[in-house]
């Protein structure tokens, strides 16, 4: 969804590095979300954030932190980069609790 | 918990065949239903969706039915196309409670049709 945009792409890094997955949305959407997936696993969600002053760990927030700039970007960080958190990581909007998903192309992270 | 359950991968199938992918879930209040679809190198997308029992959410010749005493929400096509090729996900989001309306996402079913 061009609407919701992840940078960058891919990204290769070394265990014990930090590093940033940033998102921003042009959908005017209040609800961000970060998820990662991996194979058999579906989707996990990381954090979540309902407005620029709330954000909430979600079933799978240890090791990352996020933070939210403004209504429109909502940055995914890891302090320290593990292998196991080598994952496809998909950041999401919404409008409300129950309007659908929007999702991102994913940011493809290996740590070596 | 809340939890979402999909029939193991992958589905291969030939063109034009007849699918069927199983989601049964499990949910403490009256969820909305969905089936995403992931296109290779592409986010998900909102295939469907059912808000409440005995809907039937339908889609580019995709449907589901939501159906409250079995708990399950299978999704179905009469006839595929090569283009359907793509990995499908199950998923609720619970309305109330401390769930905010997150969504639970089942584990991903990787179909793939044969020409």
């Amino acid at each position: 969804d061009a609407d919701v945009t992840q940078t960058p792409r891919n990204r290769i890094t070394k265990t014990g590095k930090r590093i940033m997955l940033e998102c921003s949305q042009t959908k005017g959407h209040d609800r961000m979300y970060w998820y990662r997936q991996d194979p058999g696993l579906g989707l996990r969600l990381i954090y979540y954030s309902f407005d620029v002053k709330d954000i909430n760990k979600g079933e799978i927030s240890d090791g990352y932190s996020v933070s939210r700039q403004a209504q429109a970007k909502f940055s995914l960080s890891l302090e320290s980069a593990i292998p196991n958190q080598t994952a496809l990581y998909f950041c999401a909007t919404s409008e409300h609790s129950e309007s659908p998903l929007h999702f991102g192309n994913g940011t493809r992270l290996t740590v070596t | 918990g809340d939890s979402v359950t999909q029939m193991e991968g992958p589905v291969t199938l030939s063109e034009e065949a007849f699918l069927t992918i199983n989601c049964t879930y499990t949910a403490t209040g009256y969820p909305s239903l969905f089936w995403y679809v992931q296109y290779p190198g592409e986010g998900l997308q909102l295939l469907l969706k059912a808000t409440k029992a005995d809907d039937k959410g339908s889609n580019k010749g995709f449907e589901a039915t939501y159906r409250k005493e079995t708990t399950s929400f299978h999704l179905e096509k009469g006839s595929v196309q090569v283009s359907d090729s793509a990995v499908y996900f199950c998923a609720l989001k619970d309305a109330g409670g401390t769930s905010y309306g997150k969504l639970t996402f089942g584990q991903g079913t990787i179909l793939t049709v044969h020409p």
